[in-house]
C-alpha cells in the first residue's frame, strides 16, 4: 500500500505566488490533516478534516486554505505565499478522530518561499 | 489550551545504553499520549502510545510511563542501537479545540537522539 502520498516533494516559490499541495490516502481513513514542521518548533496543525465534507482550523491556519475533495484527497492551498511559509509540510490521516488514533504521515513537502 | 514541553532537545548515548525523553503537559483533561519517531527525510511514525487509564506500557525495548498527577510522561529506550537514531516527538491530545468540532494532538518540539556505535 502507498499509504499517504504528497505532491510535490519540493517546491520553490516567489513571494506572492500561489500553489496547492496535494495529498491522497489509500487507507479509507475518515480524518485527514495538514501540519507544518519548522526547526525547533515541532509539528503544528494547520487544518484538519474530521470527515469528508468538513474542515476545521488548527493552530496556525492564517494564509492557508484547504479542500477535502473526497474521502481520499485533502489539498492545502497557499493563495499568496510569504517567506514565513517556508517550511516542511506534512499531510496525515487517521481512521478515528484526531484525539485517539494513530496518525499516518506522508513523507513531506519542502517549500521555500523567496 | 494544551501545552507540551519536551526535554532534552538533543541526546547522545552509546550503543547499548538506555535513553530517556521526558514530556510535560498542561491540560489535565488530556487522556491520550503518543510518541512518534521521525527518521531523516521521512514523516513521523507512531512507535508507542499510552492512555490515561494506565501508568506504563511496554513494547520490546520501548516503554512509556505516565504520571497523571504530575502531568508528565516519559519514553524509555533500552539497549539502544544505531537504528534508534532519529527525532522523537511526544504529543498529548487537546480535548479543547481551535474552533472546530474536535480536539487535536499537540506535539512537543522534538528530541534528536544519536546512538554512537
Amino acid at each position: 500500500n502507498a499509504g499517504v502520498t504528497q505532491t510535490p516533494k519540493f517546491q520553490v516559490l516567489k513571494t506572492g505566488q500561489s500553489m496547492t499541495l496535494q495529498c491522497a490516502q489509500d487507507m479509507n481513513h475518515n480524518s485527514m490533516y495538514w501540519y507544518r514542521q519548522d526547526p525547533g518548533m515541532g509539528l503544528r496543525l494547520i487544518y484538519y478534516s474530521a470527515s469528508e465534507g468538513t474542515t476545521d482550523k488548527g493552530e496556525v491556519p492564517n494564509g492557508y486554505n484547504v479542500s477535502r475533495l473526497n474521502k481520499r484527497e485533502f489539498s492545502l492551498r497557499l493563495e499568496s505565499a510569504a517567506p514565513s511559509q517556508t517550511s516542511v509540510y506534512f499531510c496525515a490521516s487517521s481512521r478515528t478522530g484526531p484525539n485517539t488514533g494513530e496518525l499516518f504521515f506522508g513523507e513531506g513537502s519542502r517549500l521555500t518561499v523567496l | 489550551g494544551e501545552n507540551v514541553e519536551q526535554h532534552p532537545s538533543t541526546l547522545s548515548v552509546q550503543e547499548g545504553d538506555s535513553a530517556v525523553i521526558k514530556c510535560t503537559y498542561s491540560d489535565s483533561a488530556s487522556n491520550y499520549f503518543p510518541w512518534y519517531k521521525q527518521e531523516l527525510g521521512k514523516g513521523p511514525q507512531l512507535i508507542i502510545d499510552i492512555r490515561s487509564n494506565v501508568g506504563e506500557k511496554k513494547d520490546q525495548r520501548i516503554a512509556v510511563t505516565l504520571n497523571k498527577t504530575a502531568k508528565h510522561f516519559s519514553l524509555h529506550i533500552t539497549e539502544t542501537q544505531p537504528e534508534d537514531s532519529a527525532v522523537y516527538f511526544c504529543a498529548a491530545n487537546s480535548p479543547k479545540n481551535y474552533g472546530g468540532s474536535q480536539g487535536n494532538l499537540i506535539f512537543g518540539k522534538g528530541t534528536k537522539l544519536s546512538v554512537k556505535p
